[in-house]
């Protein structure tokens, strides 16, 4: 079945350095890859996404991109601020659209 | 402002004792979904729907129960609530599911004794 493996936490990083979040996935077909990202007491907002092979998306200073030779949709940023801290995950959908499988998700503490 | 809605935000009960939370958005989405998050789990999907009247299990259904009768809202049912359904739940909703990716609610914390 489908899955979503990405890097266990939790991250801590000082301002300013880089961050890279691994993951990767299993999926049967076509899967839309996902980053979501949650803030300590809300939901979870949609941070970017990318539906096809070689796709990058990026919001905010992060950067993912879809490799599917390596079934993988790692999450970057050049320069973290203390307002990155937060959890993130990494998720697909099939072509359906039903059914979204995430990851566990990454804590990641940016301290100044 | 464009938000999926869910009450109540904290929610501690007993045993057995049936409960609901609600959920609705203001978006016209046609997808919605319940998940629940638990430590060193992630987010599990407990049910979907693609439309009203259309609903299906995730892969955790077991000791839930969901409907949708109407477009914008999709109540999560707990008939006989047990201590294993403690966890924060969300509900999201989708415009179109794969493409445009799920806007989430504000979660429910529930805990039951």
């Amino acid at each position: 079945g489908d899955s979503v493996t990405q890097m266990e936490g939790p991250v801590t990083l000082s301002e300013e350095a880089c961050l890279t979040i691994n993951c990767t996935y299993t999926a049967t077909g076509y899967p839309s890859l996902f980053w979501y990202v949650q803030y300590p007491g809300e939901g979870l907002q949609l941070l970017l996404k990318a539906t096809k092979a070689d796709d990058k998306g990026s919001n905010k200073g992060f950067e993912a991109t879809y490799r599917k030779e390596t079934t993988s949709f790692h999450l970057e940023k050049g320069s973290v601020q203390v307002s990155d801290s937060a959890v993130y995950f990494c998720a697909l959908s099939e072509y359906t659209g039903n059914q979204f499988y995430f990851g566990t998700g990454t804590s990641l503490t940016v301290i100044p | 402002e464009a938000q999926v809605t869910q009450n109540p935000r904290y929610l501690i009960t007993v045993t057995g004792k049936k409960l609901t939370v609600t959920c609705s958005q203001n978006m016209n989405h046609e997808y919605m979904s319940w998940y629940r998050q638990d430590p060193g789990l992630g987010l599990r999907q407990i049910y979907y729907s693609m439309n009203v009247e259309v609903t299906d299990k995730g892969d955790v259904p077991e000791g839930y129960k969901v409907s949708r009768k109407e477009k914008r809202n999709f109540p999560l049912i707990l008939e006989s609530p047990s201590p294993n359904q403690t966890s924060l739940y969300f509900c999201a909703s989708s415009l179109s599911g794969q493409v445009s990716g799920y806007t989430f609610g504000s979660g429910t914390r529930l805990t039951v004794v």
